[in-house]
């Protein structure tokens, strides 16, 4: 099991706002990007340590953290947002990288 | 614009030696704020980090892979390499390779994210 922890399913529907979450210990102390994975392709960064996005994707994805959870906000979801989304972030021990167990984005 | 591409092959038999190399292209492997990595993602399944190298040649690799995971790097031809020994079908999945980035506070990391990834390469894992 991995040490961050995402919800497995999320539905939103068109037009409105989704949070999709990653809790974990270590988001205590380190900071989580979010990556968008749509099938057959590889992920994409959409989000880096909490709150910054990459050139190129829309300003409706937006990061947060609050004590153990790291979130990613979709604030008006479009049709192409439907996806698998996957934290990042460093284990408890600070050493190593591990991913969430994604969650799988529908939009409605 | 900096693009990795995964090569190596497709089909390795049970208890072999997986080995693949992503090559770095529109920017140099040679730089001090990044890390080099290695990402994998069975079928229909969730991601996972294999492990990291820095141009100096550190490495940092997953616990649960570590005493079958090797990384090299050869700056000379912006590469990476990943070899994975004592394969089993458990090994088979989509493998990507990925540039590491980083934010420091001093010395201590705060956050680390992968930016760009390469395609992705199949590795199946049967005789």
């Amino acid at each position: 099991s991995s040490e961050l922890t995402q919800d497995p399913t999320v539905s939103v529907a068109l037009g409105q706002t989704v949070r999709i979450t990653c809790q974990g210990d270590s988001l205590r102390t380190y900071y989580a990007s979010w990556y968008q994975q749509k099938p057959g392709q590889a992920p994409v960064l959409v989000i880096y340590a909490k709150d910054n996005r990459p050139s190129g994707i829309p300003d409706r994805f937006s990061g947060s953290s609050s004590g153990n959870t790291a979130s990613l906000t979709i604030t008006g979801a479009q049709a192409e947002d439907e996806a698998d989304y996957y934290c990042n972030s460093r284990d408890s021990s600070g050493t190593h990288l591990v991913f969430g167990g994604g969650t799988k984005l529908t939009v409605l | 614009q900096l693009q990795l591409q995964e090569s190596g092959p497709g089909l390795v038999k049970p208890s072999e030696t997986l080995s693949l190399s992503c090559t770095v292209s529109g920017g140099s492997i040679s730089s001090t704020n990044y890390h080099w990595d290695w990402i994998r993602q069975p079928p229909g399944k969730g991601l996972e980090w294999i492990g990291s190298i820095h141009y100096s040649g550190r490495t940092y690799y997953n616990l649960s892979l570590k005493s079958r995971v090797t990384m090299s790097v050869d700056t000379s031809k912006d590469q990476f390499s990943l070899r994975l020994s004592s394969v089993t079908a458990a090994d088979t999945a989509v493998y990507y390779c990925a540039r590491e980035g980083a934010m420091v506070r001093g010395v201590h990391p705060l956050a680390n994210w992968f930016d760009p990834w390469g395609q992705g390469t199949l590795v199946t894992v049967s005789s």
